[in-house]
Order: C-alpha cells, then sequence, then structure tokens
C-alpha cells in the first residue's frame, strides 16, 4: 500500500512568488490534514478535509494560503504571495474514520520543505 | 484548551542503556495519545498510540508508554537504546470534538551515543 505522498520535496523561492504544494494520500482515507513546522517552533494543524470538505480551517495563518482537495482524493495548499515567515516544513497526513477520526492513526507523507528568501 | 508539553527539548544516552523521554498534557475530555517518531530527512512516523483501553501501550522497536491520568503523563520509554533511536520524538493529543486535529509537543531530540 503506497503511502502518503507529497510533492515537491524541497521549494525555494522569493517573497512574493507563488508556490504550490501537493498532498496524496493514502487511497480510500477520506481525511486529510494540512500541518506546518515553522523553525524553532511545534508542528502545528492548518486544515482539515473530510472527502472534498473543510471540515476545520482554524489553523490556517490568513488569507494567503489557500486549500482545496480536488474530487476528495490529492489536496494542494497555495500560498499567494509568500512571505518570509511562511518558510518551514509542510505536512500532509490522512487517516480513515471507522473510529472517530480523534482515535485514528494519521498516516504523515515525508513533509516539503518551503524556503522563502 | 489542549496542550502537550514535552519537559526536555535533548536527551541523550548511551546505547543500551534505557531511554525515557518525558510528556505531560492538559485536556478537558478523555484524550487519545500519540508519539510520533521522525529520523532526518524522513517523515512522521506512528511509535504508539493510548485510544482509553489499556493503560501501558506497546509499539514498534521496544517502545512502550504508560497513560497515567493522575498525573496527566504519557512518558515513553524503552529498556536499551539503538543507535538507529537516534531520532526527533513528537507526543501528540488528539481530543473529541476537534475532529481529528493533532496537537504536538515540542518535539525531543534523541541522541544515542556508542
Amino acid at each position: 500500500e503506497a503511502g502518503v505522498t507529497q510533492f515537491p520535496s524541497h521549494s525555494v523561492i522569493e517573497k512574493g512568488q507563488t508556490v504550490t504544494l501537493r498532498c496524496d494520500p493514502i487511497s480510500g482515507h477520506d481525511n486529510l490534514y494540512w500541518y506546518r513546522r515553522v523553525m524553532g517552533k511545534e508542528i502545528k494543524f492548518l486544515l482539515h478535509f473530510v472527502k472534498e470538505s473543510k471540515q476545520d480551517e482554524s489553523g490556517m495563518p490568513n488569507n494567503r494560503f489557500l486549500a482545496e482537495r480536488t474530487g476528495g482524493t490529492y489536496s494542494t495548499l497555495k500560498v499567494q504571495p509568500a512571505e518570509l515567515e511562511d518558510s518551514g516544513v509542510y505536512f500532509c497526513a490522512s487517516s480513515q474514520d471507522r473510529a472517530g477520526p480523534y482515535q485514528e492513526t494519521q498516516y504523515f507523507g515525508p513533509g516539503t520543505r518551503l524556503l522563502v528568501l | 484548551a489542549q496542550s502537550v508539553t514535552q519537559l526536555d527539548s535533548h536527551v541523550s544516552v548511551s546505547e543500551g542503556t534505557p531511554v525515557l523521554l518525558r510528556c505531560n498534557y492538559s485536556s478537558s475530555y478523555s484524550p487519545s495519545l500519540f508519539w510520533y517518531v521522525q529520523h532526518p530527512n524522513k517523515g512522521l512516523q506512528l511509535l504508539l498510540k493510548y485510544t482509553s483501553a489499556a493503560t501501558l501501550v506497546k509499539g514498534i522497536n521496544g517502545f512502550e508508554a504508560e497513560f497515567k491520568k493522575s498525573e496527566t503523563s504519557f512518558h515513553l520509554t524503552k529498556p536499551s537504546a539503538h543507535m538507529s533511536d537516534a531520532a526527533e520524538y513528537f507526543c501528540v493529543v488528539s481530543v473529541i470534538y476537534q475532529g481529528g486535529k493533532l496537537i504536538f509537543g515540542q518535539g525531543t531530540e534523541l541522541s544515542v551515543k556508542p
């Protein structure tokens, strides 16, 4: 079974540019999450999809971030325009929904390392 | 509000000696608790999880953790460290009514000396 994949693995862009991160969850997983780790800080929740619907986007830092999940499959996270403070590692995770999402194991991708110069 | 505190940012042990990584949590509801590990340039991997069943949870690679409600702790232990255990470890809480959102501790970097 393929795990969660993320693309690109690294991205270096200049301030003001646009970057789009992609996440492919494990097949059949309805729950998809985005998290971010800024250097020196803890990993923080950004948002949660259930299939194609945004369940919780309380962690999105501002309206420069736009997440979508087309057809309930892969998800993209676009940052436009990027700022210096957006640098960090962006993780995607997916889970099933058998026992309730708070008990399910979330499977993480390797992350996308974003550097904004 | 829910929170997780990992009491040590860095722990160093010698190979073959016990490992103890400390974690305290705060939650208004019964939490699910997890330990994840991240090796360099890899994704987060689940070590073990507690979801209101047995309070002593066994995970992969010889790790285990004990849920102590009275102490609000979920410390991770291993009897004998191996060089391959060197990584960053995260204590994580997920709370009912939060849709599965995970709250992470700050992480503990484990170094293993030969």
